[in-house]
């Protein structure tokens, strides 16, 4: 167990729907990160945020933000949900910013757009 | 811009056997590098890093792997497999400028034969 939680664990949604995401950090993890796994693209990152800030942004969709709060855990919004956005995803923390620093994963949230 | 190739899909050895999984990587900075091992319907789990303090990295669960700058590599190993070992393993890249974008590889399916 990493210390990363996620909810919720599966989502089954229709096109064209909305859903949030949600992370908790480690404790004493100030950054958070998205990944989406899926089987054509892989596991990508979408977004960092350190401190309640967007720190570097990866390939992700217009249709999709994110947000870290005082409390530091942060949310994923989907939006405009499309076919192809079923996917895995991650959340990922860490003490602070920078590459020499190793993340750690939660369990991922299993979205399945139908 | 950093990448990270993952010269096997899939291994498959048998119980008590070395692991080899092969990964090189192209970096223009200086890499941090990292193995994450990812069982099946299981969130991502950090087995090992290299930051640059030394070449030869040992990683949890019996795994290590040697940072080898002239061959643009970092191959992961493992005297004698066992059978919790079969998962997925991914390489990782991450450049030390201060954004902390993992790049993944494809990933290795690692199979244990009895």
């Amino acid at each position: 167990d990493s210390g990363v939680t996620q909810t919720p664990k599966h989502l089954i949604t229709a096109t064209g729907q909305r859903v949030t995401l949600r992370c908790s950090p480690r404790s004493g993890d100030l950054s958070v990160y998205w990944y989406q796994q899926s089987l054509d693209q892989g596991l990508q990152f979408l977004i960092q945020y350190y401190n309640g800030e967007e720190r570097a942004k990866g390939n992700i969709l217009e249709r999709f933000s994110a947000q870290q709060f005082p409390d530091l855990h942060s949310e994923l919004n989907l939006s405009s949900l499309e076919l192809g956005d079923s996917a895995l995803y991650f959340c990922a923390s860490s003490r602070r910013a920078g590459a020499l620093v190793a993340q750690y994963f939660g369990p991922g949230t299993r979205l399945l757009v139908l | 811009a950093q990448s990270v190739t993952q010269l096997d899909s899939h291994v498959s050895v048998s119980e008590g056997t070395p692991v080899l999984l092969r990964c090189n990587y192209s970096s223009s900075y200086s890499p941090s590098l990292f193995w994450y091992v990812q069982h099946p319907n299981k969130g991502l789990q950090l087995l090992l890093k290299y930051t640059s303090a030394a070449t030869l990295v040992k990683g949890i669960n019996g795994f290590e792997a040697e940072f080898k700058k002239s061959e643009t590599s970092f191959h992961l190993t493992k005297p004698s497999a066992h059978m919790s070992d079969a998962a997925e393993y991914f390489c990782v890249v991450s450049e030390d400028q201060g954004a902390q974008k993992l790049v993944f590889g494809q990933g290795t399916r690692l199979t244990i034969n009895p």
